[in-house]
């Protein structure tokens, strides 16, 4: 059962744009992360928003929880060729694991 | 160093064989999951353990096994029953269930051959 939907599956920028990825969630939740992922490796977490927060930065991310829309959206700021990766977002609905996305595979074009 | 390791990282059975991947954690962390990532599907949980000596299926646990004796190892054993095995894996741990990030190994790459 997966819970969240990004949208892009894909987005091509150049290097100092803006990147925005887009997660859709079906059921309530108590948190919801971000994670990034390099080809062929392991999945790095960057963020973590709890239900009651509607914006959060880390760094040149930023992530915003519209919990009435169950939505999430990820926003890199000028972004580098290094940000080129897939990120997932990934939901908490209680006390069971978290349920990934399908992922947004970004390329940052220098 | 902290951290998850995963291995091997390239990984080849043949048809009927039985295979296991490792997973061990030096992080204290107190929950582990194997997730099975295939192109364009994203991660799907296979299965995942909360203490030593249990563990609960996930979503598809068919033709999987695992066990939980230490609290730093949580291998997976991909039986001659999973039909389609060629994935890469993904170990990860956390310290509750759900409630914070989880650390994820380097994945194993698993190809039937």
């Amino acid at each position: 059962s997966q819970q969240g939907e990004e949208d892009p599956q894909a987005l091509s920028i150049q290097e100092g744009e803006n990147a925005t990825m887009n997660c859709s969630y079906k059921t309530s939740i108590n948190n919801l992360q971000w994670y990034r992922q390099n080809s062929g490796r392991g999945l790095v977490h960057l963020i973590l928003i709890r239900s009651n927060e509607r914006e959060k930065h880390s760094g040149r991310l930023r992530v915003t929880l519209d919990t009435s829309k169950k939505s999430s959206s990820l926003l890199i700021t000028a972004s580098r060729a290094a940000d080129t990766a897939s990120y997932f977002c990934a939901t908490d609905a209680g006390n069971t694991p978290l349920v990934f996305g399908k992922g947004t595979r970004l390329s940052v074009i220098a | 160093d902290g951290g998850i390791t995963q291995s091997p990282k390239y990984l080849f059975r043949k048809e009927g064989q039985n295979v296991t991947l490792s997973c061990e954690q030096n992080l204290n962390h107190d929950a582990m999951y194997w997730y099975r990532q295939d192109p364009g599907q994203g991660l799907r949980l296979i299965y995942y353990s909360q203490i030593v000596n249990d563990f609960q299926k996930g979503d598809i646990a068919e033709g999987y096994s695992v066990s939980r004796e230490k609290k730093e190892s949580f291998p997976l054993t991909v039986t001659s029953a999973q039909k389609n095995p060629t994935a890469f894996y993904l170990c990860a741990s956390s310290f509750l269930l759900a409630r914070g990030g989880y650390t994820f190994g380097s994945g194993t790459r698993l190809t039937v051959v």
